[in-house]
C-alpha cells in the first residue's frame, strides 16, 4: 500500500520557467515531509524539508507548499536549470518511527 | 560524494543463491538504513540499525537479514535469491537515527537474479 504517491511519472519544463512537482499521501499521522533528488548512478539526495506546523518553506529556488487538509504537498523550482533534471521524490515520516516512505519519483527534465 | 559507500555496485546472481551487500556509513554516524527499490516503486524501508543494535524493522523478508559491525558498516544478506528480489538497494546513513536528522544515502547496488 502506497501512502506517498507522485502520480506522474514525468515533467518536462522549459528553462527558466517554473517546475512543480506534486505529491499525495494518505497516512494523516504523518507530520514531517522531505524532497530528495536523484541523477543516474547516485543515491538520493537531500533538497527540502517542511514540518507539518508550516506550509511553506523555502530554501533559494526551491520552495515547498504543504496542504495538510487536502494531503498534498508541492515543490515549485523557479527557475527552472538544466541541471535540474533528475528525479524527485517526495518522502514522509510519522512521529515514532525513524525510517521514510517514499513516493515513486517523478523525472523532471529541463529543456534548454 | 554522500560519504556512504556501498558495494559492489553491481551483482548478477543466480535463483537460489544467497548474496551480501555491504555498506560503510558516513564517518561519525551511528545509524544504517537500508531500502528497496524495485522496478517503478519508491524506495521501500527494510531495516534499520544504530549503533550495532537493530532500531527498526520494515517490510524485511524472512530471507533477508542484516547486521551492523563494531566498526558501524552494515551488511545485508539476501538468501534464497527469487526473480523478484532484482532491485536496487539503498544504504543511507544518518548521526543519531532519529527521524527529522537528515539521512544520506549511497549509490546502491544492482542486484540481478536471473
Amino acid at each position: 500500500d502506497q501512502q506517498v504517491k507522485q502520480n506522474s511519472p514525468s515533467l518536462s519544463v522549459q528553462e527558466g520557467r517554473i517546475s512543480i512537482l506534486n505529491c499525495d499521501y494518505t497516512n494523516s499521522m504523518f507530520d514531517y515531509f522531505l524532497w530528495y533528488k536523484k541523477y543516474p548512478a547516485e543515491g538520493p539526495t537531500f533538497l527540502i524539508s517542511i514540518s507539518s506546523i508550516k506550509d511553506k518553506n523555502e530554501d533559494g529556488r526551491f520552495t515547498v507548499f504543504l496542504n495538510k487538509s487536502a494531503k498534498h504537498l508541492s515543490l515549485h523550482i523557479v527557475p527552472s536549470q538544466p541541471g535540474d533534471s533528475a528525479v524527485y521524490f517526495c518522502a514522509a515520516s510519522q512521529p515514532g518511527a525513524n525510517n521514510l516512505f517514499f513516493g515513486t519519483g517523478t523525472r523532471l527534465t529541463v529543456i534548454p | 560524494d554522500s560519504g556512504v559507500t556501498q558495494t559492489p555496485k553491481h551483482l548478477i546472481t543466480a535463483t537460489g543463491q544467497r548474496v551480501t551487500l555491504r555498506c560503510s556509513p558516513r564517518s561519525g554516524d551511528l545509524s544504517v538504513y537500508w531500502y528497496q527499490q524495485s522496478l517503478d516503486q519508491g524506495l521501500q524501508f527494510l531495516i534499520q540499525y544504530y549503533n550495532g543494535e537493530e532500531r527498526a524493522k520494515g517490510n524485511i523478508l524472512e530471507r533477508f537479514s542484516a547486521q551492523q559491525f563494531p566498526d558501524l558498516h552494515s551488511e545485508l544478506n539476501l538468501s534464497s535469491l527469487e526473480l523478484g528480489d532484482s532491485a536496487l538497494y539503498f544504504c543511507a546513513s544518518s548521526v543519531t537515527g532519529q527521524r527529522n536528522t537528515e539521512a544520506f544515502f549511497g549509490q546502491g547496488t544492482r542486484l540481478t537474479v536471473v
